[in-house]
């Protein structure tokens, strides 16, 4: 399988729980993001990471996100003491920096977080 | 701040009509992406613009950039059912960093 791939699909949590998301992007890409996306709206920017760098983190974001890619291959992302707002869809995307599909985000099927 | 906003929200069409969806940033862009999301899936990538007044079609689907990279448009020629999805811009900047607009949701009437 050459695509990208979230676990867990789903996950289902009490408020103030940490969680831990996981991202395996396509092996040969450099750069990996991380949006969040809510219901009737677009994906929403929260970081990226370029091999192993965490090149820019949105400014929205609480310090209660933060996202690791160690030896710039997988990716996780922990959200600690987790708050309703925090239920959405979380994407993980990666692209290649060269080549003929240079800055194609090729997506993962996401992680469905709902906090109760 | 940087922001991409996208216009409309929802469009509904009967099949064969031609449907636009049109995207504006706030700051001028490095480079522009589309991507279409069907329901309950993810997004995929349709195109990238990166030159200044660019135009590129992919069959019924046209692509445009404006000519100061700040806004940008994608037309839909005789719709069918298959193009029914949300439809999303994402502003790119030379930082390789992507906001998305708020989408289209394109319905098409049979």
């Amino acid at each position: 399988d050459t695509g990208v791939s979230q676990d867990p699909r789903h996950k289902i949590t009490k408020r103030g729980q940490n969680v831990t998301f996981r991202c395996d992007p396509i092996s040969e890409h450099n750069r990996l993001y991380w949006y969040r996306q809510t219901l009737g709206q677009g994906p929403e920017f929260l970081t990226y990471f370029q091999n192993e760098a965490q090149l820019e983190k949105s400014r929205l974001l609480s310090d209660r996100f933060s996202a690791e890619r160690p030896k710039g291959s997988f990716s996780t992302l922990e959200i600690q003491r987790t708050e309703q707002g925090d239920s959405a869809m979380y994407l993980c995307a990666s692209s290649s920096i060269q080549g003929l599909k240079n800055n194609e985000q090729f997506f993962g099927p996401g992680t469905r977080l709902t906090v109760l | 701040g940087q922001q991409v906003m996208q216009i409309p929200q929802y469009q509904h069409v009967q099949e064969g009509e031609d449907f636009t969806t049109y995207c504006n940033s706030s700051t001028t862009l490095s480079n522009i992406q589309w991507y279409k999301q069907r329901p309950g899936g993810h997004p995929v990538f349709l195109i990238q613009l990166v030159k200044s007044g660019e135009v590129k079609k992919q069959k019924r689907l046209t692509f445009q950039f404006g000519e100061a990279k700040k806004n940008s448009s994608l037309h839909i020629t005789a719709t069918q059912t298959t193009d029914v999805g949300t439809y999303f811009c994402a502003g790119g900047w030379r930082t390789y960093k992507y906001i998305f607009g708020t989408g289209t949701r394109l319905k098409v009437l049979a």
